[in-house]
């Protein structure tokens, strides 16, 4: 069974200041992993994905996120956040077998940003 | 219209009614999904359709039963709700099911059972 833990489920941080959310997994397959983000009212928005190749991955809006297997975590990063980051956060985990659209989502992290 | 649309994007209705949600994607895939958003809970995956045929049911009660005539719909049809059942209702497509197809979501339908 694949699961997903995201470390916080509040971030507050300073505009300009780095953004650094917490994801872990595990899976019992190579992984599939994706970071969405979901503004109030609105659906939820891919901001990236690993799909085993490079595994720093780059994402929409300046993000990042780096999967190390070692550790298995894939954390999503920005060097510097600007106001409009302000968002729910959702880490996710979709295993390379054969689970039909079985896509496991963390329980979100919510990111605070501060003028 | 482009990406998933979802109707209504607000519903209110009692325990004994019945209503339906619609959801649309514009994007040619051929998997779509019905998630469940509550408050301080991790979204739940409901059903899977993978070119029209039902691929997951994630132990979803007999209450709310899902169609898809085609790739391009999907609907959720609702009966005898309990309040605990009000929630985001997010509708979701991808090009095909699992793996690394990344999934493209709707705006979601916040139903509210009284």
């Amino acid at each position: 069974a694949q699961s997903v833990t995201q470390l916080g489920s509040h971030v507050s941080v300073s505009e300009g200041a780095l953004v650094l959310l917490r994801c872990n997994y595990s899976s019992s397959v190579p992984p599939y992993l994706f970071w969405y983000v979901q503004y109030p009212n609105q659906g939820l928005q891919l901001l990236l994905k690993y799909t085993s190749a490079a595994t720093l991955v780059k994402g929409i809006n300046g993000f990042e996120a780096e999967f190390k297997k070692s550790e298995t975590s894939f954390h999503l990063t920005k060097p510097s956040a600007h106001m409009s980051d302000a968002a729910e956060y959702f880490c996710a985990v979709s295993d390379s077998g054969t689970s039909y659209g079985k896509l496991t989502f963390g329980q979100g992290t919510i990111l605070t940003v501060h003028p | 219209e482009t990406g998933v649309t979802q109707t209504p994007r607000h519903l209110v209705m009692g325990m004994t009614n019945k209503k339906s949600l619609k959801c649309e994607q514009h994007l040619g895939h051929n998997a779509m999904y019905w998630y469940k958003q509550s408050a301080k809970k991790p979204l739940e995956l409901m059903f899977v359709y993978n070119f029209k045929e039902q691929t997951e049911n994630n132990s979803v009660p007999s209450r709310f039963s899902p169609e898809c005539p085609n790739s391009s719909h999907l609907f959720l049809h609702l009966h005898t709700l309990q309040p605990e059942d009000s929630a985001l209702y997010l509708c979701a497509s991808s090009h095909q099911a699992g793996g690394p197809n990344e999934q493209f979501f709707g705006p979601g339908t916040r139903l509210t059972v009284l």
